[in-house]
């Protein structure tokens, strides 16, 4: 089974910062790593595919990279609304797999 | 638009059984590939299960692997997961979610339905 890290577990940050959040895989998973967002009481929402690819509707803000091992989910210029837990998900085999979650909060 | 609408959830009782439905629309749902995705309370996301767009591969976690299974009625644009056997452990919100390809990213999900496994 691939096993997705992902740091930090939470972040507090100001609006308008620069929020940024790794997803390190066990294994080389190539770039089929996926990013979604779940805010509370609803479902996860998905953000970005194939490491960088956005997904349709998803603001500008939101950008992914990486490839491999070592993923990067990037929020330039966070907004209220961002508040949320975000995930990262593998497809390159089964299992499928997530990471455990990043919290960020609004200060 | 897409929509999946889950329904089936409720309180069960350890070693008993539930079915699970999502309903689709909005989309061709025989071109899809389904998937079930769980979250116990205050947790993280867990896959569980997925059925290729035809229903000829499935594919199930170990954790589940022998007690559930998944099913599609493409006349009825319905996926379903069979809950047998349910252990506390069960306890989560399902998440039916629709992927491109069998192995792929979710695109949509579901609201979710609750499933509570409690004597």
């Amino acid at each position: 089974e691939i096993v997705l890290t992902q740091s930090p577990d939470f972040q507090s940050v100001t609006p308008k910062e620069k929020v940024t959040i790794t997803c390190r895989a066990s294994q080389s998973i190539g770039s089929s790593l996926h990013w979604y967002q779940q805010k509370p009481g609803q479902s996860p929402q998905l953000l970005v595919k194939h490491a960088s690819q956005s997904f349709s509707g998803v603001p500008s803000r939101f950008s992914g990279s990486g490839s491999g091992t070592h993923f990067t989910l990037t929020i330039n210029g966070l907004e209220a609304e961002d508040a949320a837990t975000y995930y990262c998900h593998q497809s390159s085999g089964l299992p499928q797999t997530f990471g455990q979650g990043t919290k960020v909060e609004i200060k | 638009q897409v929509q999946l609408v889950e329904s089936g959830g409720g309180v069960v009782q350890p070693g008993r059984s539930l079915r699970l439905s999502c309903a689709a629309s909005g989309f061709t749902f025989t071109t899809y590939a389904m998937h079930w995705v769980r979250q116990a309370p205050g947790r993280g996301l867990e896959w569980v299960a997925v059925l290729s767009y035809d229903g000829s591969n499935k594919y199930y976690a170990d954790s589940v692997k022998g007690r559930f299974t998944i099913s599609r009625d493409n006349s009825k644009n319905t996926v379903y997961l069979q809950l047998n056997s349910l252990r506390a452990e069960d306890t989560a919100v399902y998440y039916c979610a629709r992927a491109p390809y069998t192995i792929y990213w979710f695109d949509h999900w579901g609201q979710g339905a609750l499933v509570t496994v409690s004597s």
